[in-house]
């Protein structure tokens, strides 16, 4: 199993749509959890953390879940700004692992 | 404040050749990490600085991979005999005290 697994996508979404990405990690040990944002030919930059007890930010929801090694993503609203590569991030003793990362296409 | 910024941008070289990859972390993180991502594919770890201490070396693909990192700042990525499977885009990270790592633009390596 991989460390951190997501779904490649692409997502194709019309503007002001909801969507979600899922994320499950191997390691139980793992202490943090991100979300990455990458624009095409970029590098990676934080989104926001991840906490058990969920955390928002405007349209972006994150949650996880530690029994089931599982972290989602929530967008609402959709933005054509946020079309771009979102990677999941988990952190065990100040080593970051990504997962390989999922396209979102928002479009007109 | 400044980012973590990378030279050179953009690097062609021969395959056998040797390749310097400059990294200057955002001044005060005591974290450094280098990582690469190849075309399509996720960020692969490569070495970690903390401090002083020992670098992390458990991510380097191979010894003709080597890093150091001088007076606890600026850091130099060394690719020795440059092979064709070494293309790829080179991110430098830095890091404070928490888990928050920032990335810098990235040496994009084409090894011909």
């Amino acid at each position: 199993r991989k460390e951190v697994e997501q779904d490649p996508g692409p997502f194709n979404v019309p503007e002001g749509a909801t969507v979600a990405f899922n994320c499950t990690y191997s390691n139980s040990a793992s202490q943090s959890f991100f979300w990455y944002r990458q624009d095409c030919r970029k590098e990676p930059k934080l989104l926001m953390s991840v906490y058990s007890s969920g955390n928002e930010d405007g349209r972006f929801t994150a949650q996880l879940n530690r029994a089931s090694q599982y972290i989602s993503l929530l967008i609402r609203d959709s933005k054509l700004s946020d079309s771009a590569t979102y990677l999941c991030v988990v952190n065990k003793y100040s080593t970051l692992t990504f997962g390989k990362g999922t396209m979102l296409l928002v479009s007109p | 404040g400044a980012g973590v910024s990378q030279s050179p941008s953009n690097k062609v070289t021969e395959k056998g050749k040797d390749v310097e990859l400059r990294c200057d972390p955002i001044s005060g993180h005591t974290a450094l990490y280098w990582y690469r991502q190849s075309l399509g594919q996720g960020l692969e770890f490569l070495i970690y600085f903390q401090g002083n201490s020992a670098p992390d070396k458990s991510g380097l693909p191979s010894d003709r991979f080597s890093a150091e990192r001088t007076g606890g700042s600026v850091s130099t990525l060394t690719i020795q005999r440059t092979q064709q499977e070494d293309s790829a885009v080179y991110l430098c990270a830095s890091g404070g005290d928490g888990d928050t790592q920032y990335f810098g633009p990235g040496t994009r390596l084409t090894v011909l």
